[in-house]
């Protein structure tokens, strides 16, 4: 198993500001997802980090908007930036072991101004 | 396309009475699929896969790959029951795909 401490767990933010989501995972794990869930939405993946690689985005994400950095094998952090209210959103960060469960953080409730 | 469905954004149902969480998948080829759970304040996790057939605090889910389905159900819901439920699958890359969930309310 894998557990994932992610802060903050919430934030208020002005709108043209960035915020950055930690995630610390109590193991070693090689990949590491961030995903959005808006209000009475589904989860949806942002992006796919690898340690000593870049990102892999889904489509409709991009770096410059969603930088992640993969220092090391237990560490993750995620950047929102330049804030809209429309990224007003609960972030989260997530890991698996072997190909199917997924562990998660406790989550980011971020919202914009 | 791939997809999850779960038709139902609220359900509420009485302590004791029988629970079914409806989910029903789009996918070409064998599927697997997942169930998870958020309690309140508490971090999404896994409830159950259908691979594993098991039941997780009295839930089971069958896949009726005529019906394409994974309705996750219970017998007797209990107060504790009371969470947001997620139906997921995993698309060829083995990312999951999520289901808009399922908030269950359990009312005494």
């Amino acid at each position: 198993s894998a557990v994932i401490s992610q802060k903050p767990s919430r934030d208020i933010c002005q709108r043209g500001t960035s915020l950055t989501i930690q995630c610390q995972v109590d193991s070693q794990v090689t990949m590491m997802f961030w995903y959005r869930q808006q209000p009475g939405q589904s989860l949806t993946l942002i992006a796919t980090a690898n340690q000593g690689s870049e990102a892999t985005y889904e489509s409709g994400f991009v770096i410059d908007k969603f930088p992640i950095s993969r220092p090391n094998l237990t560490f993750s952090t995620l950047t929102v930036s330049n804030m809209s209210p429309e990224d007003s959103s609960i972030y989260l960060c997530s890991t698996r072991t072997g190909f199917e469960k997924l562990f998660f953080g406790s989550g980011t409730q971020l919202s914009v101004l | 396309a791939q997809r999850v469905t779960q038709p139902e954004k609220l359900l509420s149902v009485f302590k004791g009475a029988p629970v079914e969480l409806k989910c029903n998948y789009s996918y070409s080829g064998s599927p697997e699929l997942f169930w998870y759970v958020q309690y309140s304040r508490q971090r999404l996790q896994l409830l159950l896969r259908h691979i594993s057939r098991e039941s997780i605090k009295g839930f089971t889910a069958d896949l009726n790959k005529g019906e394409t389905s994974f309705h996750l159900k219970k017998p007797f819901a209990q107060e504790e029951d009371s969470a947001m439920y997620y139906c997921a699958l995993p698309d060829s890359n083995y990312q999951l795909i999520w289901g808009a969930g399922t908030k269950l309310i359990i009312k005494p």
